[in-house]
């Protein structure tokens, strides 16, 4: 079945350092992935979008590499600011069920100044 | 742009008890979800609609009912709350080549 795997439940940072989130996924066919990001008291919103089209997305210094070989879909980010820390949802888009999404567990991510 | 209500923000209810959550959205869309977050566990499908009157169920749909009667609106019914349950549910919906938008949640504690 369709199913995302993220490792990392915690990580933490101080600014300026490089941030990289694992991703795994599970699926049959061509899949449409996503990052979502939740800061507190928000409901998930949609950090970036990646396709089969076209590999790679990148939105606000993120960005993210879908590779079909190693079913892997990794966040990445140069250099964190403490307005990053956020949980961070690795997200697998269905055509079935009403295209509704399936998510990771997700990873908290903390920047300290 | 549009937004997602959900009404009400913090739910306390006793064990047995029977609650209902709501939720509105004033994009025109014609898809609704209802997920429940759990921490650690990230976000569960429990019902999902994709257009008045629909209700479709998802994974975790076992201790819930839905209802969908406006197109705007689609509402969530614990039908026993357990006792120590702690979650938040969060509602979302979805255009038909769009994004998926949520809500900020209902935060449900069941003493």
């Amino acid at each position: 079945g369709n199913s995302v795997t993220q490792m990392q439940g915690q990580v933490t940072l101080s600014e300026e350092e490089f941030l990289f989130i694992n991703c795994t996924y599970s699926t049959t066919g061509y899949p449409t992935l996503f990052w979502y990001v939740q800061y507190p008291g928000e409901g998930p919103q949609l950090l970036l979008k990646v396709t089969t089209a076209n590999n790679k997305g990148s939105s606000r210094g993120f960005e993210a590499t879908y590779d079909k070989g190693t079913t892997s879909f990794h966040l990445q980010k140069a250099s964190v600011q403490e307005s990053d820390s956020a949980v961070y949802y690795c997200v697998l888009g269905s055509y079935q069920g009403g295209r509704a999404l399936i998510f990771g567990t997700g990873t908290t991510v903390s920047v300290s100044p | 742009g549009g937004i997602i209500t959900q009404t009400p923000k913090f739910l306390i209810g006793q064990e047995g008890q029977k609650l209902t959550l709501k939720c509105q959205q004033n994009f025109n869309h014609d898809t609704m979800y209802w997920y429940r977050q759990d921490s650690g566990k990230g976000l569960r499908l429990i019902y999902y609609s994709i257009t008045e009157n629909d209700l479709q169920k998802g994974d975790l749909s076992e201790g819930y009912d839905a209802s969908r009667e406006k197109k705007s609106s689609f509402s969530l019914t614990v039908t026993s709350a357990q006792k120590n349950e702690m979650a938040v549910f969060l509602c979302a919906s979805r255009g038909s080549n769009t994004e998926v938008f949520f809500g900020k949640g209902t935060r449900l504690t069941v003493v």
